[in-house]
C-alpha cells in the first residue's frame, strides 16, 4: 500500500468522449506524476504536477490536460478520446521538484475506449 | 531521449535464483528504479541505485555499472508469488521530472 488513491478504477468510453481521472498523492506528497500504461508495455509519461503548476511534460498531444489541487490531489482530463488511448492510467506521487525522489504508484484506472 | 532494453520474459523454478538484465542509452543518467508489477496491478518500488555497485535488499538485489549502461536485478529464493512484470526505469537530469521504462521483463515461477 503506497498510500496512493486513484478513481474510478474502470472506466469505458466511447470515441470523441471526454475523461476525468482522478488521483490522491501519499501523505506529505507535493508532487503527482500522471503515466499512460498501454498494454504489455513499459508507463509512458504524459506530465507531472508540483504544487499546483506544470513541471514537465511527456509526448502526448494537447488534448491530454491536467490539474493540482491544493491538497496536492490532481485530475487528469482527456479530451476527444480516440481507440489507442485505452490503457492502464497511473499516477504517482513523491515529494520535491523534480528527481529527487522514488516515485510511488496508485493502483491505476483502466480505461477502454469503444 | 533514453533507450532502455531487457529481455521479455523469463522462466524459472521455486528456490531458484533469476537475474534480469537492463541496458540503457541516457544522457545526464541521474539513477536507475526497478519496479515490481503484477498483472492488473499497480507498480510497486523494489530497488533505486544512482552509485555503481550491488544494493541488496533482502532477497532481491540490483547492480549498476554507470560506464556499461548496464543494470541487473537478481532475485534470489524465488516463491510463485515473484511472478510479476519487473520494469527498469531510468532518470536523466536533463528532464529528472520523469521516468523513462523499458517495456518490462514477465517473470514465470514454476513449481
Amino acid at each position: 500500500e503506497t498510500g496512493v488513491t486513484q478513481s474510478p478504477t474502470h472506466l469505458i468510453k466511447t470515441r470523441g468522449q471526454q475523461v476525468t481521472l482522478r488521483c490522491s498523492s501519499q501523505s506529505g506528497h507535493n508532487t503527482v506524476s500522471w503515466y499512460q500504461q498501454a498494454l504489455g508495455q513499459g508507463p509512458q509519461f504524459i506530465f507531472q504536477y508540483y504544487r499546483e503548476e506544470e513541471n514537465g511534460r511527456g509526448n502526448f498531444p494537447p488534448r491530454f490536460s491536467g490539474l493540482q489541487f491544493p491538497n496536492y490531489s490532481s485530475e487528469l482530463n482527456v479530451n476527444a478520446l480516440e481507440l489507442d488511448d485505452s490503457a492502464l492510467y497511473l499516477c504517482a506521487s513523491s515529494s520535491g521538484r523534480g528527481g529527487g525522489e522514488t516515485q510511488y504508484f496508485g493502483p491505476g484506472t483502466r480505461l477502454l475506449v469503444l | 531521449g533514453q533507450n532502455i532494453d531487457q529481455p521479455t520474459e523469463m522462466t524459472a523454478t521455486e528456490g531458484a535464483i533469476v537475474q534480469i538484465n537492463c541496458t540503457y542509452q541516457t544522457s545526464g543518467f541521474n539513477g536507475l528504479f526497478w519496479y515490481q508489477q503484477h498483472a492488473g496491478e499497480a507498480p510497486t518500488f523494489l530497488s533505486y541505485n544512482v552509485l555503481d555497485g550491488l544494493e541488496e535488499k533482502g532477497r532481491f538485489s540490483s547492480f549498476l555499472s554507470r560506464s556499461k549502461g548496464y543494470s541487473y536485478l537478481l532475485l534470489k529464493e524465488l516463491q510463485m508469488k515473484d511472478s510479476a512484470s519487473y520494469l527498469c526505469a531510468v532518470r536523466s537530469s536533463l528532464n529528472d521530472y520523469k521516468l523513462s521504462f523499458g517495456a518490462g521483463t514477465t517473470v514465470t515461477v514454476r513449481a
